[in-house]
C-alpha cells in the first residue's frame, strides 16, 4: 500500500448522471494530482493541487470538476460525461508540488455508457 | 515542453533472462527521471529514480543509467522473474515552476516462465 487510497474502484455511469470520484493520502503530503490513463496512451496530467489551491488545469474540459478540501483529500465530480472518457483515473500525492516523488492511489475504473 | 519517448511498447523475455527498456527526453534541463511499474488492478509504483548528477543506480536486480548527453536513460532487469512481469513507465520532470512529471507510453513486460 502506497498510502493512497480511492474509491470507488469501479464506476459504470450513463451520460447524464453525476458522480464524483475519492481519494485521501495517508502520507502528510501537500500536493495531490489527478491523472487520467486510457489504453495505449500516456499518463495524462489534468489537475494539480498545492496546500488546496489548484495550480495547475491541463486543458481539461469542464465537465470535470475538482475539489480539495483539504490537504488530504482530493475529489474529482463528474457530469455529463462522454464515452471517450472511459479510463482510469489514478490520484497521486507528493511532499510538495515539483519535489520529486509521487505516490499513486489504486485507481478508478470508469467506464462511460 | 519535455517530450518522453519510451521504447519498447512491448517485451517478451524468459525467466532469468535480461530486460531493458529505453527512454529518450527532449529537456536537457530535466534532472530527475523515475520509473514506475504498474501490476494489473493497481497504480503505478516507484521501483527506481536516478537523479541527474549520477549515471547510473542499481538496487538489486534493477539498475537505472543516464546519458546526459545523448539525453536517454534506461531501466536494466536481471535475472527476470514471473513476478517482474507488469507494465513499466519511465518519467522525466519538468524544469517548469510545477515541475511536473512527464511519462512515457508505457513497455508491457512479461516474463515467461
Amino acid at each position: 500500500e502506497t498510502g493512497v487510497t480511492q474509491t470507488p474502484r469501479h464506476l459504470v455511469m450513463g451520460m447524464t448522471n453525476k458522480k464524483s470520484l475519492k481519494c485521501e493520502q495517508h502520507l502528510g503530503h501537500n500536493a495531490m494530482y489527478w491523472y487520467k490513463q486510457s489504453a495505449k496512451k500516456p499518463l495524462e496530467l489534468m489537475f494539480v493541487y498545492n496546500f488546496k489551491e489548484q495550480t495547475e488545469n491541463n486543458s481539461v474540459p469542464s465537465r470535470f470538476s475538482p475539489e480539495c478540501p483539504n490537504s488530504s483529500h482530493l475529489f474529482l465530480h463528474l457530469h455529463t460525461l462522454q464515452p471517450e472518457d472511459s479510463a482510469l483515473y489514478l490520484c497521486a500525492s507528493s511532499q510538495v508540488p515539483g519535489t520529486d516523488t509521487q505516490y499513486f492511489g489504486p485507481g478508478t475504473r470508469l467506464t462511460v455508457l | 515542453g519535455e517530450n518522453v519517448e519510451q521504447h519498447p511498447s512491448t517485451l517478451s523475455v524468459q525467466e532469468g533472462d535480461s530486460a531493458v527498456i529505453k527512454c529518450t527526453y527532449s529537456d536537457s534541463a530535466s534532472n530527475y527521471f523515475p520509473w514506475y511499474k504498474q501490476e494489473l488492478g493497481k497504480g503505478p509504483q516507484l521501483i527506481i529514480d536516478i537523479r541527474s548528477n549520477v549515471g547510473e543506480k542499481k538496487d538489486q536486480r534493477i539498475a537505472v543509467t543516464l546519458n546526459k548527453t545523448a539525453k536517454h536513460f534506461s531501466l536494466h532487469i536481471t535475472e527476470t522473474q514471473p513476478e517482474d512481469s507488469a507494465v513499466y513507465f519511465c518519467a522525466a520532470k519538468e524544469t517548469s515552476n510545477t515541475g511536473k512529471l512527464i511519462f512515457g507510453q508505457g513497455t508491457t513486460l512479461q516474463v515467461k516462465p
